[in-house]
């Protein structure tokens, strides 16, 4: 039973152009979460999603980001107009219901 | 709303001796409560979580933890740390109620202790 894939693993891109995170969870696992952690500090909640549902997304910045779980496919994290405060690592984490959260390796985004 | 401390930025720990990694809580009820191990660049791994029972939970890699109501401590611990064993420590928190009152089951995190283990 493959982890949690997360890619890609590292991405890097210019102000202003959008990123796209992509979350593989475990196979059977329909709880999503996804979270940040900047330099130095725990991992921070953004977004709980069931598939094709957003159930919780009170840690996620109103502007410019944006989840989706759909019922085919990876979870997707957008983020649109990135900026240098994006930089950081993103980690998701699949549950097979409101249980261990198993992380994957995460996305390392550099905003340059 | 829930919040997670770990006093210590740092432990340092001769190999062979015991360690021990603090973690502190508040949430509103009884909590569950988890400890990840993260490697450079690596994802976090699951080592042990408490939920209900016995106050001393035993995990991955021959880790311990337990868990103090009236103190509101999850403590971390290992009687012979390994040089294998250093590494960045997060204890976290869940309410089992779900926060925000939307079922979320979100975890809330510390900052993490860095853990060296000195051959």
């Amino acid at each position: 039973n493959a982890g949690v894939m997360q890619n890609p693993r590292h991405l890097v891109r210019r102000r202003g152009q959008e990123a796209r995170l992509r979350c593989s969870p475990m196979k059977g696992h329909s709880h999503v979460y996804w979270y940040r952690q900047l330099p130095e500090e725990g991992l921070k909640f953004m977004v709980y999603l069931q598939k094709e549902n957003i159930i919780d997304e009170s840690g996620m910045p109103k502007e410019r980001f944006s989840a989706e779980f759909p019922k085919e496919g990876p979870s997707i994290l957008r983020i649109q107009q990135v900026v240098r405060g994006d930089s950081a690592a993103y980690f998701c984490a699949s549950s097979p219901r409101e249980d261990i959260q198993y992380f994957g390796a995460g996305t390392r985004l550099s905003v340059l | 709303a829930q919040s997670v401390a770990q006093p210590e930025d740092q432990v340092n720990v001769a190999e062979g001796n015991p360690l021990t990694v603090k973690c502190t809580y508040s949430v509103s009820g009884n909590p569950y409560l988890f400890w990840y191990v993260q490697y450079p660049n690596r994802g976090l791994q699951f080592l042990l979580k408490y939920i209900t029972g016995d106050n001393l939970v035993k995990g991955s890699y021959g880790f311990e933890a337990e868990f103090n109501k009236s103190q509101t401590s999850f403590h971390l611990k290992k009687p012979s740390a390994l040089v294998s064993d250093s590494a960045l420590y997060f204890c976290a928190v869940r309410d089992p109620r779900g926060s925000s009152g939307a079922g979320s089951y979100q975890l809330t995190f510390g900052k993490g202790t860095k853990l060296s283990v000195i051959p």
